[in-house]
């Protein structure tokens, strides 16, 4: 089976722009997770998406949105971009039929200038 | 509300030393638990996980781990330290499907 898959992996916006990451989870996998890894904060939960829908949502504002689409990738949007939401995201899969391990993408590297 | 606790940011071991991690967790639920690994610039892989089965879990690349219940403990041990195990491990608990809280990371170094 082919891993995760997330494009683009190098990414540099400007401040105030807006931003879209994609993921494409392992065949099969329905739920899909974001997370934003910075040195200072290390790994933070953004959002998990399972069949279209959001399940469950970490602590950052409503500029960080996502959605899934029904062949199960995802995309995770930035708006207004800060300086501050520098950082590695990463895209995580599980098949969710119970609490199972999540298999990572390599992560897109955003830098906000 | 389930937190993970790493002890110690940084480990260095001699090639061919004990590796031993540590992780200490809370849930107010019993938890599945998780070693991932990370390499410069890639996403984590998986290690292990706990998941209320055996309390001694063995991984990949010669890591195991096990799970105390009375010392809230999930720590991470390989007999042997190889030059190619240098990276940042990340202990996880989860109780909810889908999400996950990582503890802080360890960055591993193995000199020579």
């Amino acid at each position: 089976k082919a891993g995760v898959t997330q494009t683009p992996r190098y990414l540099i916006k400007t401040r105030g722009q807006q931003v879209t990451l994609s993921c494409s989870p392992i065949s099969g996998h329905r739920s899909v997770s974001w997370y934003q890894q910075t040195p200072g904060q290390g790994l933070q939960f953004l959002f998990e998406y399972f069949s279209e829908t959001q399940r469950n949502k970490g602590n950052f504002p409503g500029r960080f949105s996502g959605r899934q689409f029904s062949n199960s990738r995802s995309e995770m949007n930035v708006s207004t971009l800060e300086l501050g939401d520098s950082a590695l995201y990463l895209c995580a899969s599980s098949e969710r039929l119970q609490v199972a391990e999540a298999f990572f993408g390599q992560g897109t590297r955003l830098t906000v200038v | 509300a389930q937190s993970v606790t790493q002890l110690g940011s940084h480990v260095s071991v001699s090639e061919g030393a004990l590796v031993l991690l540590r992780c200490n967790y809370s849930s107010s639920v019993p938890p599945y638990l998780f070693w991932y690994v990370q390499y410069p610039n890639q996403g984590l892989q998986l290690l292990l996980k706990y998941t209320s089965a055996a309390t001694l879990v063995k991984g990949i690349n010669g890591f195991e781990a096990e799970f105390k219940k009375s010392e809230t403990s999930f720590h991470l041990t390989k007999p042997s330290a190889h030059m190619s195990d240098a990276a940042e491990y990340f202990c996880a608990v989860s109780v909810d499907a889908g999400k996950s809280t990582f503890g802080d990371g360890t960055t591993l170094t193995v000199k020579p």
